[in-house]
């Protein structure tokens, strides 16, 4: 069964950092693009970034670009992301997307001070 | 590449049809001769599920009663008999640029 487990969310001061996580399993976690995408409370899905199979291209929201990054460790089936210079507008539930196809449960990231 | 979404709300009695149309400001047709449109439900309380892939293929294990249909930047997704668990959040969404979701469509039962 295909899984994805996101972590690392929480309460964070406006200006600080965060560092999301997620594992997959049931698949093989290097042979798929990999993407974030948020949501804020009560409102639509937004798209972060994604990343290729390889690491070898990112993507990103004009949003989030020069504050966040995108990565992958293949070897431990792993995705993630560094959230630098949070801003309250940032705040979100964080999900983890395999391709199209498959999501985690997400983890909430607040932003206040 | 924006995404809307009409309605932005429906009320369906079980058992009738629903509609949800989706217009992409440009076309979604990539030169490999595929159209990157999807359409996912976001139930209450969960997460996003994909329902249709590439305009009108059913992802695994989604009831034919859910279809999908169009071209260039004019989509539909069409529900032939509501149901009371097809309830929820209805978004499309688009990669041919990155990727972008319109604003979802709230479907509830009457």
């Amino acid at each position: 069964e295909v899984q994805l487990v996101e972590s690392g969310g929480g309460l964070v001061q406006p200006g600080g950092s965060l560092r999301l996580s997620c594992e997959g399993s049931g698949f093989t976690f290097r042979n798929y693009w990999m993407s974030w995408v948020r949501q804020a409370p009560g409102k639509g899905l937004e798209w972060v970034a994604n990343i290729k199979q390889d690491g070898s291209e990112t993507y990103y929201v004009d949003s989030v670009k020069g504050r966040f990054t995108i990565s992958r460790d293949n070897a431990k089936n792993s995705l993630y992301l560094q959230m630098n210079s949070l801003r309250v507008e940032d705040t979100a539930l964080y999900y983890c997307a395999r391709g199209f196809s498959r999501w985690g449960q997400g983890t909430l990231v607040t932003v206040s001070s | 590449i924006v995404m809307t979404q009409t309605p932005l709300s429906l009320s369906v009695t079980p058992g009738q049809p629903a509609s949800i149309s989706c217009k992409s400001s440009q076309s979604l047709l990539y030169s490999d001769g595929k159209t990157y449109l999807y359409w996912y439900l976001q139930k209450p309380g969960q997460s996003p599920q994909l329902l249709i892939y590439e305009v009108s293929n059913r992802f695994s294990g989604v009831p034919d009663r859910f279809s999908g249909s169009g071209s260039g930047t004019d989509f539909t997704l069409k529900i032939s008999r509501v149901e009371a668990e097809d309830v929820g959040v209805y978004y499309c969404m688009q990669s041919i640029q990155l990727r972008t979701f319109g604003q979802g469509t709230k479907v509830e039962i009457k």
